[in-house]
């Protein structure tokens, strides 16, 4: 099993580009969730889908949008980038479904917005 | 929403020493509390979790222990050797279908040889 896995693992984007990070598991798991991660901040939760067919917002949604493709993937969109967005991302997912479950992370995908 | 405080940011300790990191929590409705362990560059990995019908939890040389009614838990580390220095992050959730985790905001652990 290659557990959770994100691409590209790294990407520089001008102000105004857009893209897609792709995170995709092969473990089952209903739910699944993008975090960003910046120095000193810890992880923050920008969007999760408790199961396939539901996408919701966490706590930092604003300049994102996401799809959740099937059960194995679930995408986040960046569609008008900004430096703010400048970040670290990780993809997780857990099971059966919701946070009180341990939650698996992706390697990563490091964002820099110029 | 739930906030999650943790203390210290950093931690410097020799090898052999005990740590220990504190975290708070402000909703009464969370029962789930893991830690995560993450080493420079790698992804967050959960390394221990407890729920609150217990108050304690051990696992070898790491325990976590909870205090409900004062809504703060804590993570134990035991004789540290230097391949415990990583950032070490605590969160809460409510043990329902769709509750999500809220983290803290991390503590760097040095573990000097």
């Amino acid at each position: 099993n290659a557990g959770v896995t994100q691409t590209p693992k790294f990407q520089v984007l001008k102000t105004g580009q857009s893209m897609t990070l792709q995170c995709a598991q092969d473990m089952n798991h209903n739910s699944m969730y993008w975090y960003r991660q910046d120095p000193g901040m810890g992880l923050r939760l920008i969007y999760y889908s408790a199961s396939e067919g539901t996408t919701d917002k966490g706590e930092v949604p604003n300049g994102y949008n996401v799809s959740r493709l099937n059960k194995r993937e679930f995408s986040l969109r960046l569609e008008s980038a900004a430096p703010s967005q400048t970040s670290v991302y990780f993809c997780a997912s857990s099971a059966p479904s919701g946070g009180a479950y341990e939650q698996y992370f992706g390697p990563g995908t490091r964002l820099t917005v110029t | 929403g739930e906030n999650v405080e943790q203390h210290p940011s950093t931690l410097s300790v020799q090898e052999g020493d005990s740590a220990v990191i504190k975290c708070t929590y402000s909703d009464s409705a969370s029962n789930y509390f893991p830690w995560y362990k993450q080493e420079l560059g790698k992804r967050p990995q959960l390394i221990i979790d407890i729920r609150s019908n217990v108050g304690e939890k051990k696992d070898q040389r790491i325990a976590v222990t909870l205090n409900k009614t004062a809504k703060h838990f804590s993570l134990h580390i035991t004789e540290t050797q230097p391949e415990d220095s990583a950032v070490y992050f605590c969160a809460a959730s409510m043990n329902s279908g769709y509750s999500t985790l809220t983290f803290g905001k991390g503590t760097m652990l040095l573990v000097s040889p």
